[in-house]
């Protein structure tokens, strides 16, 4: 089973500054990666896929880099609506899926 | 538009089995294109992949969880649904039913089920 392992589990960014967030597989994955966002009281929304590519309607300030087993989510300048929690999440067996811990993204 | 709306019990003894279903509107589950799946989180914790089927009846499931998880479809009613057997208090959470592919995923809002005498 391949494991996720997102870091870290708690940052603190201030709006309008750069976030980074990684995700870490204990096996390649190839880029058969996804990054969700979810907020409170909410259902995760997808962001981005195949590591690099952003679903529909997301903003360009979103982007995703990596393959194997190293992938990063840099959001380029925080707005009040991006304080979430991220997941990552693996499909290199799709349909068989593993998310990463998450990630809390909160206001410094 | 489409929509996933799951129902069921919001209370299952220990022990018990939990069963979910997911009515699906605005789209067909015969659609070759998508997997149909289910997704749990228990309060204040992450997301935990139970498992998805294929309209076909293909199914697929998290390995931690396949021995208490059945996922089954009927298509003439636009539904999918779950059953966990055995539950615990750990098996408490909301869980997600969601229209699966690698590009595009459509979420229903989550229903919370505790598990408790």
């Amino acid at each position: 089973e391949i494991v996720m392992t997102q870091s870290p589990a708690t940052l603190s960014v201030s709006p309008g500054e750069r976030a980074t967030l990684s995700c870490r597989a204990s096996q390649s994955v190839s880029s058969n990666l996804a990054w969700y966002q979810q907020k409170p009281g909410q259902a995760p929304r997808l962001l981005i896929y195949v590591a690099s590519t952003r679903a529909t309607g997301i903003p360009a300030r979103f982007s995703g880099s990596g393959s194997g087993t190293e992938f990063t989510l840099t959001i380029s300048s925080l707005q009040s609506e991006d304080f979430a929690v991220y997941y990552c999440q693996q499909y290199n067996n799709w349909p068989s899926l593993t998310f990463g811990g998450g990630t809390k993204v909160e206001i410094k | 538009q489409l929509q996933l709306q799951e129902s069921g019990p919001g209370l299952v003894k220990p022990s018990e089995t939990l069963s979910l279903t997911c009515t699906v509107s605005g789209g067909s589950i015969s659609s070759s294109s998508y997997y149909w799946g289910w997704i749990r989180q228990p309060p204040g914790k992450g997301l935990e992949w139970i498992g998805c089927i294929y309209y076909s009846g293909s199914t697929y499931y998290n390995p931690s969880l396949k021995s208490r998880v059945t996922i089954s479809v009927d298509t003439s009613k636009n539904q999918f649904s779950l059953k966990l057997s055995s539950v615990t208090a750990a098996d408490t959470a909301v869980f997600y039913c969601a229209r699966l592919k690698p590009s595009s995923a459509y979420w229903g809002q989550g229903t919370l089920v505790t598990v408790s005498s």
